[in-house]
């Protein structure tokens, strides 16, 4: 099974702060990465598949890049909505696994 | 609108059954993989299975091989999990997820619906 590390797993920061999210995979997964957006109480929300294609309706302050192993979602400016968990999934080979998640909370 | 609408959760007993159900509407039920993701409370997102658009394939996490089963009805436009020899560890929010087309990434979700597992 392909293994997802995220780093850090929990990040306090300021609203218009810029924040990088890190996805390390335990092996190649052919840029076949998605991120997600949970937040309390509610079903986790696609941001970005592929690696770095935004899911429509998604805000461009966030992107994402990487590629072979090591991914990063990036928020470019904090917004109070943005607060939440976040996720990363590979989507390259069964079984389909999901980082640890990252907890984003506000400084 | 897709919309994604899970039931049959509840409390069951260890080594209980227990069917979930998910009804797709608002977008072509019969050409879309989906799958079942699990959240354990206060936990992360594991997914649990997935089958494809004619139900001839489907997938599973190792943990519930041979006491889950996945199925659909596109007559109904249904998802289905059979969950059999339930266990504590089981206890968790079931999602049922649509996975767009060309990837596993999952574009859509339901609300959940939980499963709790206890004497």
């Amino acid at each position: 099974d392909i293994q997802l590390t995220q780093s850090p797993s929990f990040l306090s920061a300021s609203v218009g702060d810029r924040v990088t999210v890190t996805c390390r995979a335990s092996q190649g997964i052919n840029n076949f990465l998605a991120w997600y957006q949970q937040k309390p109480g509610k079903a986790p929300k696609l941001l970005i598949y592929a690696a770095f294609t935004l899911q429509s309706g998604v805000p461009s302050r966030f992107s994402g890049s990487g590629s072979g192993t090591e991914f990063a979602l990036t928020i470019s400016s904090l917004q109070p909505e943005d607060f939440a968990t976040y996720y990363c999934q590979q989507h390259s080979s069964d079984p389909i696994t999901f980082g640890q998640g990252t907890r984003l909370e506000i400084k | 609108e897709v919309q994604l609408v899970e039931s049959g959760g509840g409390l069951v007993r260890p080594g209980g059954s227990l069917r979930l159900s998910c009804e797709g509407s608002g977008f072509p039920f019969n050409t879309y993989w989906l799958s079942w993701v699990r959240q354990a409370p206060g936990r992360g997102l594991e997914w649990v299975a997935n089958i494809k658009e004619d139900g001839g394939e489907r997938y599973y996490v190792d943990s519930v091989r041979g006491r889950f089963t996945i199925s659909r009805d596109n007559a109904k436009n249904s998802l289905f999990l059979q969950m059999n020899g339930l266990r504590a560890e089981d206890t968790a929010i079931y999602y049922c997820a649509r996975e767009e087309v060309g990837s596993t990434a999952f574009g859509y979700w339901g609300q959940g619906t939980l499963v709790t597992v206890s004497s």
